[in-house]
This record gives structure tokens, sequence and C-alpha cells, in this order.
């Protein structure tokens, strides 16, 4: 049982570089998401899906892309690393995007620092 | 707009004594309510949920919540408290584009 697995675990950029941040979940859930994780403010969703093929736009989505091509994966690209984007990023994922009362897995994430 | 607040960025509690972590919601049309845990380095695990029905939510690791509608709060509880339960402790309420987390509280269990 993987869950929801989340590779890189820590990553360092310099400015102006990209990078992709792999999330894969093995449950067939519909839901997938991204959030960031920065001290004092809690979890803010970046992007999510409710299925291949669809995405959508989270809280707080400039500076980041998504594509679900598969139900599988839900990769996070970051096409220009700025300083402001060094935070903790995890993926979560549920059953179903419409059923509010499906919890959340959570991969393990990852740590990005941006120099 | 759904918002969660915690009003309390640590709680101490010794060890074998009761805990409460606060929290309370704003949302429009009725709440889905959960509560999170994360230890260091790690993901967030989910504890227990609030739909609809009792009021007295049971949830792992010997928690529970209870959910006040008047007073629009989801306190989460438990009655004797294990330094094992040093954590950070989320509240979040869902909507349909995700969850809205609140801050988050750090419980610090002292033995």
């Amino acid at each position: 049982n993987a869950g929801v697995t989340q590779t890189p675990k820590f990553q360092v950029l310099k400015t102006g570089q990209s990078m992709t941040l792999q999330c894969a979940q093995d449950m067939n859930h519909e839901y997938m998401s991204w959030y960031r994780q920065d001290p004092g403010m809690g979890l803010r969703l970046i992007h999510y899906s409710v299925g291949a093929g669809i995405t959508d736009q989270g809280e707080v989505p400039n500076g980041y892309n998504v594509s679900r091509s598969t139900t599988e994966d839900f990769p996070l690209r970051l096409l220009s690393a700025a300083p402001s984007q060094t935070s903790v990023y995890f993926c979560a994922s549920s059953y179903s995007g419409t059923e509010r009362n499906s919890p959340l897995h959570f991969g393990n994430g990852t740590r990005l620092t941006v120099t | 707009a759904q918002s969660v607040a915690q009003p309390e960025d640590q709680v101490n509690v010794a060890e074998g004594n009761p805990l409460t972590v606060k929290c309370t919601y704003s949302v429009s049309g009725n709440p889905y309510l959960f509560w999170y845990v994360q230890y260091p380095n790690r993901g967030l695990q989910f504890l227990l949920k609030y739909i609809t029905g009792d009021n007295l939510v049971k949830g792992s690791y010997g928690f529970e919540a209870e959910f006040n509608k008047s007073q629009t709060s989801f306190h989460l509880k438990k009655p004797s408290a294990l330094v094992s339960d040093s954590a950070l402790y989320f509240c979040a309420v869902r909507a349909l584009l995700g969850l809205t987390f609140g801050k988050g509280t750090h419980l610090i269990i002292q033995p």
C-alpha cells in the first residue's frame, strides 16, 4: 500500500530554474491536489484535479502549472523558481472530488528551497 | 468563502490530563469538518470528520471532536493525553475546491 508518493523529498533550486515535483497515487482516486505549507499559514491549495484531463486553480496558483494525463499522476511544475516558492509541498488525493465527506490522503511532502 | 480559525498556536498539557484543541469555522451551508495530525517531516494524517449526525465524533488514536453549530466550533478532545500525542494539529473545512485549513496548533504533552 504505497498510497500517495512524492518525489523528490528535498530539492534546492537557484532562482529562475525550473523543475517538476512528482506525485503518484495507487488508490484509483479521482481527486488530486497540491498544497504548500508555510510556517504560521497552514496549508494553501495551489491546484487541483477532479479527474484525468481536468485541472483547476486553487488559492495560490501563480508560478505553478499542473497536468493530469492519467488518474495516477499529478505533477506540479515550477516554471521559473523564485525565493517566495521556498516551502514544503504536499500532494493529496481523495476518492471523490465532488463528495465533500471524502478525507484527503497526503504524501510525505517535498521540501523545496530556492536560493 | 469558508474559513477556519485555530486561536492557539500552542497548547501544553501534562501527560494523563485531558486535552482540548480549539477550532472555529465559517462556511455557508452545511459544514464538512476534519481534523488532521502532522508529525515531524511527515504528511498530514486524517483523524476524524464531521458530516452530519451526532455532535460527538470519534476518531483515531482515542481522539474525539465536538461539533457545536450555535458556536460554529469543532474542538478536538482526548480524555487522557499521551506524550506521543505531541504533534501539529490542523482543523479543516471541505469545500468543492478542496480543504481550507486553519494555521495549525502545536500540541505539546509534557511527561
